[in-house]
């Protein structure tokens, strides 16, 4: 019941910015878009995460679509270290108002030396 | 400061068996949840306990337990291992207990029935 979906898998060349693109269109107005990574074989690593506003860390850029029916997650200089399952998740409450982070199958992003 | 620790990493078990899986989340966190992550249905929310009490619950049988203690460190169970139980459990803690904000991941324990 996953309510994002993402390109199953992405190449990026090492040094390029990497764009990874999320389609939420179901999302609420009080629904935060979250975006993970998994490198092989680790726990899942958080990134970033917004409401409405795009925003910015160390680690990337989120932007978020004014409709907010969409995102993209910017690496700005991927390295070989960024190769990883990459999941865009919405906060989900479900009917009896429990709240769930649904991860997806994610994006498979490799960067090509 | 430690990150989210999870004991034990790899293990293996047999059918109709029970086994227990531990997590120790980073100190002064509150909200622990857990995580089932298999190569077919990828990562699939189990559930959160926060303050000793499981708050959320995901779509899994009874076979599937949990617990927090007073320290916040949470203990899954699974009954009656089926050859389908076989997978990565991702624990996850997160400071504030507030339905927003980051989680923090363990390692995993990598499960194995045979």
């Amino acid at each position: 019941d996953a309510k994002t979906t993402q390109p199953p898998s992405m190449d990026c060349a090492e040094g390029r910015a990497a764009n990874l693109p999320c389609n939420h269109s179901t999302i609420s107005g009080n629904e935060y878009v979250y975006w993970y990574r998994q490198i092989h074989s680790q726990g899942p690593q958080y990134i970033i995460h917004g409401l409405k506003n795009n925003e910015t860390n160390e680690m990337a850029s989120l932007i978020i679509t004014e409709d907010r029916k969409s995102s993209t997650l910017i690496l700005p200089h991927a390295t070989l270290r960024d190769t990883a399952v990459y999941y865009c998740i919405v906060r989900v409450e479900d009917d009896f108002g429990n709240e769930k982070l649904t991860f997806g199958t994610g994006t498979r992003l490799t960067i090509i030396p | 400061k430690a990150g989210v620790t999870q004991t034990p990493r790899y293990l293996i078990k047999t059918r109709g068996q029970q086994v227990t899986l531990s997590c120790s989340p980073i100190s002064g966190h509150r909200s622990v949840s857990w995580y089932q992550q298999t190569p077919g249905q990828g990562l699939q929310f189990l559930f959160e306990y926060f303050s000793e009490t499981q708050r959320n619950k995901g779509n899994f049988p009874g076979r599937f337990s949990g617990r927090q203690f007073s320290n916040s460190r949470s203990e899954m169970n699974v009954s009656t291992l089926e050859l389908g139980d076989s997978a990565l459990y991702l624990c996850a803690s997160s400071p504030t207990g507030e339905r927003t904000g980051e989680l923090f991941f363990g390692e995993g324990s990598r499960l194995t029935v045979l």
